[in-house]
């Protein structure tokens, strides 16, 4: 399966802990986001990189919020001393923009979150 | 500020009728439009997006959808439903031009239960 990947599926953790995320992208996708969803809600944007470099970062990701792509694949989202309104479910896409060009994003199947 | 609105919670088709998915969109200049539906405990699928040409966009499963400017709608159809379309679908459109991250902005999504 060459489609972007998650890991994990499901997190539960305990309120103050940190949990790391991460996203495997389709391989020659140079570009990654991260969204977070709610339940009853669209998927909202969190931060967007470009190959190894992270260009926006939405006002939605706090300081307790960080998120790398070291060497322009993989990507891992931390979320440090976790809320119980962190709880969602956080998508990964990844998309591939030549030239002026512009592709859809392909989303993977996302890592639930909660916290109790 | 780009924005997209989905003004159906939910939609109710029977199983072999029409079925329209609502969608209109508020952004500056040309929209870049999306169509995805999310099944229980899965991530976002791409379905068909508008970028220029054809007003009549077809996609995966069947779907196609119609964009229509004076309207400022882009509503997802299908000329005969099948149960297993029963999922959350979301239209999207892309951020504003000058936002070089090209990230989407989601609708609150519409649900579509087609009963046998």
């Amino acid at each position: 399966d060459t489609g972007v990947s998650q890991n994990p599926r499901h997190k539960i953790t305990k309120r103050g802990q940190n949990v790391t995320f991460r996203c495997d992208p389709i391989s020659e996708h140079n570009r990654l986001y991260w969204y977070r969803q709610t339940l009853g809600q669209g998927p909202e944007f969190l931060t967007y990189f470009q190959n190894e470099a992270q260009l926006e970062k939405s006002r939605l990701l706090s300081d307790r919020f960080s998120a790398e792509r070291p060497k322009g694949s993989f990507s891992t989202l931390e979320i440090q001393r976790t809320e119980q309104g962190d709880s969602a479910m956080y998508l990964c896409a990844s998309s591939l923009t030549t030239g002026g060009a512009y592709h859809e994003q392909y989303f993977g199947p996302g890592t639930r979150l909660t916290v109790t | 500020a780009q924005s997209v609105a989905q003004p159906e919670d939910q939609v109710n088709v029977a199983e072999g009728n029409p079925l329209t998915v609502k969608c209109t969109y508020s952004v500056s200049g040309n929209p870049y439009l999306f169509w995805y539906v999310q099944y229980p405990n899965r991530g976002l699928q791409f379905l068909l997006k508008y970028i220029t040409g054809d007003n009549l966009v077809k996609g995966s499963y069947g779907f196609e959808a119609e964009f229509n400017k004076s309207q400022t709608s882009f509503h997802l159809k299908k000329p005969s439903a099948l149960v297993s379309d029963s999922a959350l679908y979301f239209c999207a459109v892309r951020g504003k031009r000058m936002d070089s991250s090209y990230k989407l902005i989601f609708g609150s999504g519409t649900r579509l239960l087609v009963r046998p």
